[in-house]
């Protein structure tokens, strides 16, 4: 399956411990995007990265998060300290951007469910 | 800002009817629109797009969806409903102006086909 995955499928913390996801993009995709989608409401936007660049940071990625694609591959988002507003789906997303101003879908992966308990 | 809004939280609709899902939109510049489908337990499938072009575009699955640019709005239909199409249903909006092609959804429309 040559789809973006996403690691772990679930996970259950504690407030105030650390998490870590780890998303794997479409191979030959430049861009990667991390969204948050908690019950009821649409995906909403935290970052993205062209590349191993991290371009964007949503207002909604507290001083708490933390977003990398250390060899524009693979990325990984970490949660400190977790609360429990942060319980939601972690979505990321990856596409292929051949040229500015081209709009290219986004691909996304299964997600992971996050549990602050 | 962008902004997407799905008026309707729930679709119903009997299986070989045509069916619509209502999105309407707000962004700065010209619009980049999609249509996205979840099941539960995955990930958001990518149906359609809207980038430039002819008003009715086609996606996947059977269907299509209707850019109006003077109503704002980027509406999904399918002529002929299927069970199988009982999903929840999102339109998300992207502008170049700023760059990232970063989409904004609609909070979503469950479509419930029936017998």
């Amino acid at each position: 399956d040559t789809g973006v995955s996403q690691n772990p499928r679930h996970k259950i913390t504690k407030r105030g411990q650390n998490v870590t996801f780890r998303c794997d993009p479409i191979s030959e995709h430049n861009r990667l995007y991390w969204y948050r989608q908690t019950l009821g409401q649409g995906p909403e936007f935290l970052t993205y990265f062209q590349n191993e660049a991290q371009l964007e940071k949503s207002r909604l990625l507290s001083d708490r998060f933390s977003a990398e694609r250390p060899k524009g591959s693979f990325s990984t988002l970490e949660i400190q300290r977790t609360e429990q507003g942060d319980s939601a789906m972690y979505l990321c997303a990856s596409s292929l951007v051949r040229s500015r101003g081209s709009a290219w879908e986004q691909y996304f992966g299964p997600g992971t469910r996050l549990t602050v308990t | 800002a962008q902004s997407v809004a799905q008026p309707e939280d729930q679709v119903n609709v009997a299986e070989g009817n045509p069916l619509t899902v209502k999105c309407t939109y707000s962004v700065s510049g010209n619009p980049y629109l999609f249509w996205y489908v979840q099941y539960p337990n995955r990930g958001l499938q990518f149906l359609l797009k809207y980038i430039t072009g002819d008003n009715l575009v086609k996606g996947s699955y059977g269907f299509e969806a209707e850019f109006n640019k003077s109503q704002t709005s980027f509406h999904l239909k399918k002529p002929s409903a299927l069970v199988s199409d009982s999903a929840l249903y999102f339109c998300a909006v992207s502008s170049f102006t700023g760059g990232g092609n970063k989409l904004t959804f609609g909070t979503g429309t469950q479509l419930k086909v029936e017998l």
